[in-house]
């Protein structure tokens, strides 16, 4: 009865591959969300979904691909693999989203080595 | 956009004394104030929150203040304990597509 769930939990790649994570939520939320915690712990919004629509861009690189199956499902996609992408990533999803505030609540990351 | 700042950077605490972190915001527009506190490799998760319609909230050993008019608010734990260690993390935001992070405040209880 995992509420958010990420898969997988460790990735370690070689520059210039693409890799994907999966993210899924079952609390019947509607908005999901990417974050990026650099090496220092600092958490960065990268992209925020709602009913699968993208409300967010955080001028994240457009190798960055995310995609939203269904509104349980916010994925991923990372292209040319770079040094500097290496970082945990947390997913996250919210009840509603817009001009209402939810509490946001974490999926337990996966982090990201870059070779 | 809002931006953030959480002060200090570290903290070193006695078990058993209080610990306060505190935060400024920028957007006057923000009115919703969580915090989450992080264990060594885990996710955030949510500890207190606060909107702005009030000044203060308590749960058991937390309780968070907010000042609107100096755009500030605080987290003070008492009584800390070493389950207390982790990263703490304020945050705001007017609507919940774009919460803004403060730098996280590492917590290290003494025993």
């Amino acid at each position: 009865d995992t509420a958010v769930s990420q898969t997988p939990k460790y990735l370690v790649t070689q520059m210039g591959n693409d890799k994907s994570i999966k993210c899924e939520q079952n609390l019947g939320h509607d908005t999901m969300y990417w974050y990026k915690q650099d090496s220092k712990k600092f958490l960065k919004i990268m992209f925020s979904y709602n009913n699968k629509e993208l409300i967010i861009n955080e001028t994240v690189p457009n190798r960055f691909s995310p995609k939203s199956p269904d509104k349980a499902h916010l994925n991923l996609h990372i292209n040319s693999l770079e040094l500097g992408d290496s970082a945990v990533y947390f997913c996250a999803s919210s009840q509603s989203g817009g001009m209402s505030t939810d509490t946001q609540y974490f999926g337990p990351g996966t982090r990201l080595t870059v070779l | 956009g809002e931006n953030v700042e959480q002060h200090p950077s570290t903290l070193s605490v006695q078990e058993g004394d209080s610990a306060v972190i505190k935060c400024t915001y920028s957007d006057s527009a923000s009115n919703y104030f969580p915090w989450y506190k992080q264990e060594l490799g885990k996710r955030p998760q949510l500890i207190i929150d606060i909107r702005s319609n009030v000044g203060e909230k308590k749960d058991q050993r937390i309780a968070v203040t907010l000042n609107k008019t100096a755009k500030h608010f605080s987290l003070h734990i008492t009584e800390t304990q070493p389950e207390d260690s982790a990263v703490y993390f304020c945050a705001a935001t007017y609507n919940d597509y774009k919460l803004s992070f403060g730098a996280g405040t590492t917590v290290t209880v003494r025993a």
